[in-house]
């Protein structure tokens, strides 16, 4: 099984600030890897698929970098809606999805 | 409106069976593959079944393997999971999620998200 580690654990950030989210895998998924986000009391939202693309309706400042066994989720400019858990999957070797960051306001 | 509508949540004893149905609504059905992922109370995502569009083809996490039985019936735009030999551990919200694999992969990124069905096991 394809292990995922996301770090950091939280990220306690500012409206208008950068976040900058880590997601590891145990070994190659290639590119087959993307992002999710969830609020308290709702179903995970796709972000990104595929490393670097952006699902329907992702706003631009949301961006995702990475191969093989490292990848990024970017935030660039966080607004207030963006406080929520992210969520990294991989899809190389059956389904897995990361322990989660919990990006929340400072 | 593309919608995935979860049912068939409860409270069921350790050792329990359960049905849960996951409806489809405003795409082509039998296009996409369909996904169920639960998240026990506090914790995070967690994998559990799928199963391709035509139906030929069924996933199963290990955890759940040779307990739970993932279907679906293209005639009533239906997914169905069926639960048994319940454990305290399966205890979770249950989401469907429309699968896609963007033209490549072997398995699938989860587009479109129910709200989930909450399944307790306690006795």
């Amino acid at each position: 099984e394809i292990v995922l580690t996301q770090s950091p654990a939280t990220l306690s950030l500012s409206p208008g600030e950068r976040a900058t989210l880590s997601c590891r895998a145990s070994q190659s998924v290639t590119n087959y890897l993307a992002w999710y986000q969830q609020k308290p009391g709702q179903a995970p939202r796709l972000l990104i698929y595929d490393a670097s693309n952006r699902a329907t309706g992702t706003p631009a400042r949301f961006s995702g970098s990475g191969s093989a066994t490292d990848f990024t989720l970017t935030i660039s400019s966080l607004e207030p809606e963006d406080f929520a858990v992210y969520y990294c999957q991989q899809r190389s070797n059956g389904i897995t999805f990361g322990p989660g960051t919990k990006v929340d306001i400072k | 409106e593309v919608q995935l509508v979860e049912s068939g949540g409860g409270l069921v004893h350790p050792g329990g069976s359960l049905r849960l149905s996951c409806v489809a609504s405003g795409f082509t059905f039998t296009t996409y593959a369909i996904n169920w992922v639960r998240q026990a109370p506090g914790k995070g995502l967690d994998w559990v079944s799928g199963i391709s569009s035509s139906g030929e083809n069924t996933y199963y996490a290990d955890s759940v393997k040779g307990r739970f039985i993932i279907s679906r019936d293209n005639s009533k735009n239906t997914v169905y999971l069926q639960l048994s030999s319940l454990r305290a551990d399966d205890t979770a919200v249950y989401y469907c999620a429309r699968g896609r694999k963007y033209g490549s992969g072997p398995y699938y990124v989860m587009d479109v998200w129910g709200r989930g069905t909450t399944v307790t096991v306690s006795s």
